[in-house]
């Protein structure tokens, strides 16, 4: 099992510029989440998907925050224009059914986002 | 959805002795989840509580889930280097988790 994957590891960008980051997530899992972390907010719920589906956007800061999964194998979160406020680490998780004993959350590395 | 409570923010130890981490909710909870983040690394699923008063033990941690619900706690039994990180509390919110902001716990040696 590889796990969920995320690109890039690092990504350092000027401010106003597009950002691009990607998830792939376990296979067979049907539930697709981002999170952001930061020292001030901890880890905040930005979007999820089911089955392909978003299901909840709420946790999306702004209109320049957007996402998409095309297929069960890969989501985006893209961010345009970037702002030095976006500055954190993105975390991509996915689970086969939340709140199962036998699915929790599986979380990649992340992508921690530098706008200068 | 409300965010849970988690207390102290920040916590130091000497290995060896023992920490404990709050999670506090003001509504009722379905269930409680725990992970846990090494330094530079992802949170880690620990565990996952259900019923109330559940208790259950992973080695030297042992946790809490309150009578009523509506809290939970972490109790880590002589702790080692290996504890460092921040351990997090999620409850459930429709089919997602939200997280508390987490209790980072140091210890030194």
């Amino acid at each position: 099992d590889a796990g969920v994957i995320q690109s890039p590891r690092h990504e350092v960008t000027e401010m106003g510029q597009e950002v691009t980051l990607r998830c792939k997530p376990i296979s067979g899992h049907d539930y697709l989440f981002w999170y952001r972390q930061t020292m001030m907010r901890g880890l905040e719920l930005l979007i999820y998907f089911n089955n392909n589906v978003p299901i909840d956007d709420s946790g999306m800061p702004e209109d320049r925050f957007s996402a998409k999964m095309p297929n069960a194998s890969f989501s985006t979160l893209k961010i345009q224009p970037s702002e030095p406020r976006d500055s954190a680490v993105y975390f991509c998780a996915s689970s086969r059914n939340t709140g199962s004993f036998d699915s929790p959350l599986h979380f990649g590395n992340g992508t921690r986002l530098t706008v200068t | 959805g409300q965010q849970v409570m988690q207390i102290p923010q920040y916590q130091h130890v000497q290995e060896g002795e023992d920490f404990t981490t709050y999670c506090n909710s003001s509504t009722t909870l379905s269930n409680i989840q725990w992970y846990k983040q090494r330094p530079g690394g992802h949170p880690v699923f620990l565990i996952q509580l259900v019923k109330s008063g559940e208790v259950k033990k992973q080695k030297r941690l042992t946790f809490q889930f309150g009578e009523a619900k509506k809290n939970s706690s972490l109790h880590i039994t002589a702790t080692q280097t290996t504890d460092v990180g921040t351990y997090f509390c999620g409850r459930q919110a429709g089919t997602a988790l939200i997280f508390g902001k987490g209790t980072t716990l140091s210890v030194s040696s």
